[in-house]
């Protein structure tokens, strides 16, 4: 089955704990995305993979890293979360089509 | 880049009724529409898509309309029904070239039986 998975779907955790979620597709896509989502601001891209090891900031990168060193996976990466990065996040996978496939989310709380 | 407005955030109708959702773009370069629907607990999927070379596309209950002039885009919905009740979201090319998307924020759609 053609899919997204992200692990994990929540997560709590405290602030200055680093944290990776990670992110893989079974579609053979080359580009891959990371948004988080809050509630009145809609969908805001953190960053993209247009193929391995080929990435760029999105709208709101602050406080992100991400790496892709295999096209299947592209992990997101908070290095010292604080609690204004509790949000949803997903990440999706394209071809360059522009339909995106989306993941089922990653609930994150930082207190 | 890209800045893509959507309205109304929320929208409540009656099962039966039709219902509209509106977009409108920045970049006239633009030239892929596609409309995304997120149910409760999952993450977007695609319901439908238009690209600039045409003005109108349907899909059963669904259509999209493309008023390039004016730079806007509307989902219709007709006959909802309550499993249409969902956050919907419009979007179009974050850059020219590339295949990201910059969305809109998002309205929430609530059928009512």
């Amino acid at each position: 089955e053609a899919q997204v998975t992200q692990n994990p779907r929540y997560l709590i955790t405290v602030t200055g704990k680093k944290l990776t979620v990670t992110c893989s597709q079974n579609m053979n896509h080359e580009y891959m995305s990371w948004y988080r989502q809050d509630p009145g601001l809609g969908l805001r891209q953190i960053y993209y993979s247009m193929n391995v090891e080929v990435t760029d900031k999105g709208d709101v990168p602050e406080g992100y890293k991400v790496s892709r060193k295999e096209k299947r996976n592209f992990p997101l990466i908070l290095e010292s979360p604080s609690p204004n990065q509790t949000s949803l996040y997903f990440c999706a996978s394209s071809r360059s089509s522009y339909e995106q496939y989306f993941g089922p989310g990653t609930r994150l709380t930082v207190t | 880049g890209e800045n893509v407005e959507q309205h109304p955030s929320t929208l409540s109708v009656q099962e039966g009724d039709s219902a509209v959702i509106k977009c409108t773009y920045s970049d006239s370069a633009s030239n892929y529409f596609p409309w995304y629907k997120q149910e409760l607990g999952k993450g977007p999927q695609l319901i439908i898509d238009i690209r600039s070379n045409v003005g109108e596309k349907k899909d059963q209950r669904i259509a999209v309309t493309l008023n390039k002039t004016a730079k806007h885009f509307s989902l219709h919905i007709t006959e909802t029904q309550p499993e249409d009740s969902a956050v919907y979201f419009c979007a179009a090319p974050r850059n020219s070239g590339y295949s990201t998307l910059t969305f809109g924020k998002g309205t929430m759609l609530l059928v009512s039986p």
